[in-house]
């Protein structure tokens, strides 16, 4: 079964441009989840879903951060204008059913903003 | 606010020696979970707590949830160079319904 699928691996890019980070979660999860992980702030959860509707987004940093999910298999992270400190492994992770089940993460973006 | 602390932030052990990371949240758990994340890669789901005083085994890993449920841990037996890694909690509040992870204990092994 092909799990959390992330896109792209890896960006770098320059501060003021653009960036945009893609989610597919495990088919039939209903859960998905964005975390940002750094040496300084560890794992920290951005925003999350349930059946494709924001829960809490109180873990995103400010305005230039914003995420959307169109549909059950979709998502995306947007960063605009992106700077030096959002460089960062960002995560995405799905989940089926409740609360109590674990949660799938995908391989994450490697973003380096220059 | 709610919050999972994590100690150690690092271990670094001799082969056959065992690890031991704790996880304590000032407020009850309703749930603890624990992830293993090798280095480049990313979390990978161990295992769950539920119950106040629960024991749970994995092979040489051992997983306890406190009696209070407001800590945890793991503890790993006779390490081996594939236990390298970051292992992490997350604890589940009833409150919100999100999981906070603490920061994690980085574990190397040394042959």
């Amino acid at each position: 079964d092909a799990g959390v699928i992330q896109s792209p691996r890896h960006e770098v890019t320059e501060m003021g441009q653009e960036v945009t980070l893609r989610c597919k979660p495990i088919s039939g999860h209903n859960s998905l989840f964005w975390y940002r992980q750094t040496m300084m702030r560890g794992l920290e959860l951005l925003i999350y879903f349930n059946n494709n509707v924001p829960i809490d987004d109180s873990g995103m940093p400010e305005d230039r951060f914003s995420a959307k999910m169109p549909n059950a298999s979709f998502s995306t992270l947007k960063i605009q204008p992106s700077e030096p400190r959002d460089s960062a492994v960002y995560f995405c992770a799905s989940r089926l059913g409740d609360l109590n089940q674990p949660q799938h993460f995908g391989d994450g973006t490697r973003l380096s903003i220059l | 606010g709610q919050q999972v602390m994590q100690i150690p932030q690092y271990q670094h052990v001799q082969e056959g020696e065992d690890f031991t990371t704790y996880c304590n949240s000032s407020t009850t758990l309703s749930n603890i979970q624990w992830y293993k994340q090798r280095p480049g890669g990313h979390p990978v789901f161990l295992i769950q707590l539920v119950k106040s005083g629960e024991v749970k085994k994995q092979k040489r890993l051992t997983f306890q949830f406190g009696e209070a449920k407001k800590n945890s841990s793991l503890h790993i037996t006779a390490t081996q160079t594939t236990d390298v890694g970051t292992y992490f909690c997350a604890g589940l509040y009833n409150q919100g319904g999100k999981l906070i992870f603490g920061q994690g204990t980085e574990l190397s092994v040394k042959p």
